[in-house]
């Protein structure tokens, strides 16, 4: 079965800090991780994908098999990342899995 | 990016009737297409998965003879919610892709409310 846990539905931080949103996935095969960002009044985009390895707006995340882990990191926050972020896994079928998503606020 | 619109982006039905949510890829073929629910700050739970020219995938729990889906073209997917009841109102949103491990893109989604 594919699952996906982001532990915290609320994230909150000042501008300029560093935020790490927290995404744990549970499948026995290879999975492809991917981020999604709902901005306010906004449908849901791909923010990035594990395995292009890239870095959007300044975010990145890693893929650590070992731990089942694919946290989404950015050194320094800004306002308009204000948005809510679901970490997303597919696995050999061709469905898409959601977590419950974190709501990040970046504070003045 | 691609385009996905969801048409309508909202609809007020009375109970008992049913209602159509149309999803159509504006510039690429999807071959693939995911309806979701979600419930008020809730996750997007997936209903089920169709692949142009066969039946849906429905996921568990969910009623294939309530939630109805099409997707009779490459360029649009129907889902009809049949005898719609208080409970089934919610945000629909559809996804599509045009091929296995592509990038998803997302309609707006549609809210349903039943009085």
């Amino acid at each position: 079965a594919q699952r996906v846990t982001q532990p915290e539905k609320l994230l909150s931080v000042f501008k300029g800090a560093p935020v790490e949103l927290k995404c744990n996935y549970s499948y026995s095969g290879s999975p492809e991780l991917f981020w999604y960002v709902q901005y306010s009044r906004q449908r849901l985009q791909l923010l990035l994908r594990h395995i292009s390895r890239e870095s959007i707006k300044g975010f990145t995340a890693d893929l650590n098999k070992g731990e089942t882990s694919f946290h989404l990191k950015k050194p320094f926050a800004q306002e308009e990342d204000s948005a809510m972020y679901y970490c997303a896994l597919q696995g050999g079928s061709e469905k898409l899995v959601f977590g419950k998503g974190t709501k990040l606020t970046v504070n003045p | 990016g691609a385009v996905v619109s969801q048409h309508p982006s909202r609809v007020i039905c009375k109970s008992g009737t049913s209602v159509k949510i149309e999803c159509r890829s504006l510039d690429f073929q999807a071959t693939t297409m995911f309806w979701y629910r979600q419930f008020p700050k809730q996750s997007l739970m997936l209903m089920a998965t169709s692949n142009e020219g066969s039946k849906a995938t429905y996921e568990q729990g969910v009623e294939k003879d309530k939630f109805l889906i099409n997707h009779a073209s490459l360029t649009l997917s129907t889902l009809t919610v049949t005898s719609a009841h208080p409970e089934d109102s919610s945000f629909y949103i559809c996804s599509a892709r045009d091929g296995g491990f592509t990038e998803a893109f997302f309609g707006q989604g549609t809210r349903l409310t039943v009085v």
